[in-house]
């Protein structure tokens, strides 16, 4: 399909061990973007990838958190040492380009259930 | 710092009749676009309707509707002629520029509507 994929659909792991989640884009967005949703809450915006521009890591909640885009393409985010409150769905989302109008529209994937034991 | 806010945690409606989805939002920047999207229990992210700051006329989309009002920043969503397959988690979201350059769509804490037969 030509829609935004993430793998896995669902994570189950043990406390302190560490994660990869990834996300594929829809080809050619440039803008592609990390949330985590807790049960029951909205959408904590964590990462944001822009062509090749340095990313904007102001959501990452703690330096346990880092993702990495090759390539502008793939993307991954790794949790280090999981703790139990990182249970939550993270999303991944993408654009065509960054900005405010409905050019910028968010494509989202179907996300990664992270459960940390 | 830019903020959405959806004060209606849950809401209830009859089927076939309309309902009101309330958004308010604050931000200083002339420029920015809002954007509504709906999140089944599958936990996907639909997008719906989007209004851009300096758009005229309120935005329709089918049974969709954004009653826009700039002065008051709201950007309330009005679903008409609910149906069951619309019972779903309900979020708003503004996109504007950050402080770093960067446009990062704020996400409310969301509507949880449940539509009755």
């Amino acid at each position: 399909g030509a829609g935004v994929s993430q793998s896995p659909s669902n994570k189950v792991t043990e406390k302190g061990k560490d994660v990869e989640l990834r996300c594929d884009p829809i080809s050619g967005h440039t803008a592609l973007y990390w949330y985590r949703q807790s049960l029951g809450q909205g959408l904590e915006f964590l990462i944001y990838f822009q062509g090749n521009s340095a990313p904007d890591k102001s959501g990452l909640p703690s330096d346990r958190f880092s993702a990495e885009r090759t390539g502008g393409s793939v993307s991954t985010l790794t949790i280090q040492r999981t703790q139990q409150e990182d249970s939550a769905v993270y999303l991944c989302a993408s654009s065509l380009v960054s900005g405010p109008s409905i050019y910028n529209e968010q494509f989202f994937g179907p996300g990664t259930r992270l459960t940390v034991l | 710092a830019q903020k959405i806010t959806q004060t209606q945690p849950g809401m209830f409606v009859q089927e076939k009749e309309a309902v009101t989805l309330d958004c308010t939002y604050d931000t200083s920047d002339p420029s920015y676009g809002l954007f509504w999207y709906k999140q089944p229990s599958s936990g996907e992210m639909i997008f719906l309707i989007y209004q851009g700051s300096y758009d005229q006329q309120n935005a329709t989309e089918g049974r969709y509707s954004l009653n826009f009002q700039k002065a008051r920043k709201s950007a309330n969503l009005v679903i008409s002629a609910s149906q069951l397959g619309d019972s779903a988690m309900y979020f708003c979201a503004m996109r504007v520029r950050a402080s770093g350059g960067s446009y990062i769509p704020t996400f409310g804490r969301g509507t949880s509507l449940i539509v009755h037969p």
